[in-house]
């Protein structure tokens, strides 16, 4: 089954202490990235990546950082986490060929106290 | 700079009602895609449906309906008939080559249908 999974789905956390969310996919998309929702902001991207090795920023980057070293991982690290990054988390990822179907995850949800 | 708005923040609508919910964007591509999303309360988007820049047909599924108008780039989603189910939150989104990479979402429309 065609699957991108994100993990962890729920998590508090203390200012400060660094986490990273993970985000598999098992359709060997070369594609993925990373949105965060806020409320009445809807979903912005904060990183994406085109293939292995190659990553790029989005639109909201400040604060996190990523990793693209095997095709079907692509971890969201928060290195020192604050309350404005308190957000739902959506990993997607999708084939290079044009009009493909894009897979999200089922999201995380992150709080940070 | 591509760009997509939804001007209605919220929507309440009384069961059976039809409803309209309106998308509109700005882009300097002439390839591009379109897409719909929903996200029940539970948190998940689900994918409802893609239209590419050159195929301007309407779709129809169901009691879900599609208006793609390029003369005005609008993407507007009708549901007939609303019903109890259909009350969540709907996210529009606009993508330069259809994949993940570049994909940019309105702020979404939250529709609730009233029993």
């Amino acid at each position: 089954e065609a699957q991108v999974t994100q993990n962890p789905r729920y998590l508090i956390t203390v200012t400060g202490k660094k986490l990273t969310v993970t985000c598999s996919q098992n359709m060997n998309h070369e594609y993925m990235s990373w949105y965060r929702q806020d409320p009445g902001l809807g979903l912005r991207q904060i990183y994406y990546s085109m293939n292995v090795e190659v990553t790029d920023k989005g639109d909201v980057p400040e604060g996190y950082k990523v990793s693209r070293k095997e095709k079907r991982n692509f971890p969201l690290i928060l290195e020192s986490p604050s309350p404005n990054q308190t957000s739902l988390y959506f990993c997607a990822s999708s084939s290079g060929l044009s009009g493909n179907t894009i897979y999200f995850g089922e999201g995380s949800w992150l709080t940070v106290v | 700079a591509q760009k997509v708005t939804q001007a209605q923040t919220e929507i309440s609508v009384v069961e059976k009602e039809d409803v309209t919910l309106d998308c509109v964007y700005e882009t300097r591509d002439t390839t591009y895609y379109l897409f719909w999303y929903k996200q029940p309360p539970s948190g998940e988007l689900v994918f409802l449906i893609r239209r590419n820049s050159f195929d301007e047909q309407n779709e129809i599924s169901g009691r879900y309906s599609w208006n793609f108008q390029k003369s005005t780039s609008s993407f507007n989603f009708t549901i007939t008939a609303s019903q109890v189910v259909d009350s969540a939150v709907y996210f529009c989104a606009l993508s330069p080559q259809g994949g993940s990479e570049k994909l940019v979402f309105g702020k979404g429309t939250k529709l609730t249908v009233n029993p």
